[in-house]
Parts: C-alpha cells; sequence; structure tokens
C-alpha cells in the first residue's frame, strides 16, 4: 500500500474547529480510519471505514474522503484533543500515516 | 470488556531473539484478525504483521519478513510474534490490534535491541 501523507502540525483554539488531512487513500476505497494517541498511551480507534465512529466516541469527531484525500474533523476543540492524530488504510495489511500533532491553543 | 495484554518485551542483544505474547479476553478471539503495530521511540505507527482469524493466512511488513513470525493459539485466547536477528531498527513499543482496522489495541510492550 502506498504512503499516506499528513500534515506534522495542527492548532486550534478551545471550541473552534480543526481538519486534519491525510492524501493517498485514493486506492483504499471506505477502508480509511483515524487514531488518537496521548502521551504515553496507547492509540485509540476514532473513525472507522471512512466515517464511523465507534461507540464511545463523541460526534465531535467526524471523517471524509474525497478523491485521493481523506479528511478528520474535530469540532468544539477541547483542551482533551491535544494529541498525536494517525489516518490509516487497511486491506490486508495497515498502511499508516506520519502522524499529525494537534495542540489547542 | 475487550482486553489485550502484551507481554514479553525487554532489553535484547543485537543478533538475538524474543517472543512476544498478546492475551486477549473478552470476545471471541478465533474469530478476528489479529495485527502487530510497533512504534519506535518519538516516532509513528508501523504495521508489521497480520495473522487471519483461523491462523492460516499471515502477510509481513518487508522490514520484518524473514525475521519475524506471527503466530495465535486460539485455544489460549493468544497472539505471538517470535522475533530473530534483531537489529536496533527494532527496538519499538510492540502493540497488538484486533479486527481488519484495529478496533482496540493493547498497552504496548516495549523492546530494547542494545548492546
Amino acid at each position: 500500500q502506498s504512503a499516506l501523507t499528513q500534515p506534522r502540525s495542527v492548532s486550534g483554539s478551545p471550541g473552534q474547529s480543526v481538519t486534519i488531512s491525510c492524501t493517498g487513500t485514493s486506492s483504499a476505497y471506505n477502508y480509511v480510519s483515524w487514531y488518537q494517541q496521548h502521551p504515553g498511551e496507547a492509540p485509540k480507534l476514532i473513525i472507522y471505514n471512512v466515517n464511523k465512529r465507534p461507540s464511545g466516541v463523541p460526534d465531535r469527531f467526524s471523517g471524509s474522503n474525497s478523491g485521493n484525500t481523506a479528511s478528520l474533523t474535530i469540532s468544539g476543540l477541547q483542551a482533551e484533543d491535544e494529541a498525536d492524530y494517525y489516518c490509516c488504510s487497511y486491506s490486508g495489511s495497515l498502511a499508516f500515516g506520519g502522524g499529525t500533532k494537534l495542540t489547542v491553543l | 470488556q475487550v482486553q489485550l495484554v502484551e507481554s514479553g518485551g525487554g532489553v535484547v542483544q543485537p543478533g538475538k531473539s524474543l517472543r512476544l505474547s498478546c492475551a486477549a479476553s473478552g470476545f471471541t478471539f478465533r474469530s478476528f484478525h489479529m495485527h502487530w503495530v510497533r512504534q519506535a521511540p518519538g516516532k509513528g505507527l508501523e504495521w508489521v504483521a497480520i495473522i487471519w482469524y483461523d491462523g492460516v493466512n499471515k502477510y509481513y511488513a518487508d522490514s520484518v519478513k524473514g525475521r519475524f513470525t506471527i503466530s495465535r493459539d486460539n485455544s489460549k485466547n493468544t497472539l505471538y510474534l517470535q522475533m530473530d536477528s534483531l537489529g536496533a531498527e527494532d527496538t519499538a513499543v510492540y502493540y497488538c490490534a484486533r479486527n481488519d482496522y484495529g478496533d482496540y489495541w493493547g498497552q504496548g510492550t516495549l523492546v530494547t535491541v542494545s548492546s
């Protein structure tokens, strides 16, 4: 699977919305997922199949895919959203993006 | 609830071997594909290997092919990763993850390859 490209960092103020892009998903069909990772913790699935949220994940998190780019949008930013975010395409193996550090200002 | 608990990490000399385990509970282990994913210190996530639910099909990242072996014992609800010919580049936290898209992850076990 081809490499996925994410911005290294994004930032936003509490209450704002931020979008993290993930380029290189054209061959992934609907098999795109997103993970949140806080320092020292394991990754946590927050989006799968492009736009599905696992139980317990707030609806402030949403995903989309258009052409060659998938996106994760976090609305109503909260301090606890500050973390690293990874996109992933899955079709047998897992191909991860390089990760994006979200800073809540 | 779903639980994945990795063990077996530690400090190992270059060229040596190590076997990691991932004990699963809270779900029907034999029904799910399982992955190993690693994360070098300060780096991103890197997929290592997948084993299908029945243990028949296994696939590896090029970086570990021929050195690592993924296996499972569905009677013991346990996933394994046999790591041979270890090098410094294998130093990482190793996670097991459930399902095609990694819906649940363990807490990880640290492997340090150093002389």
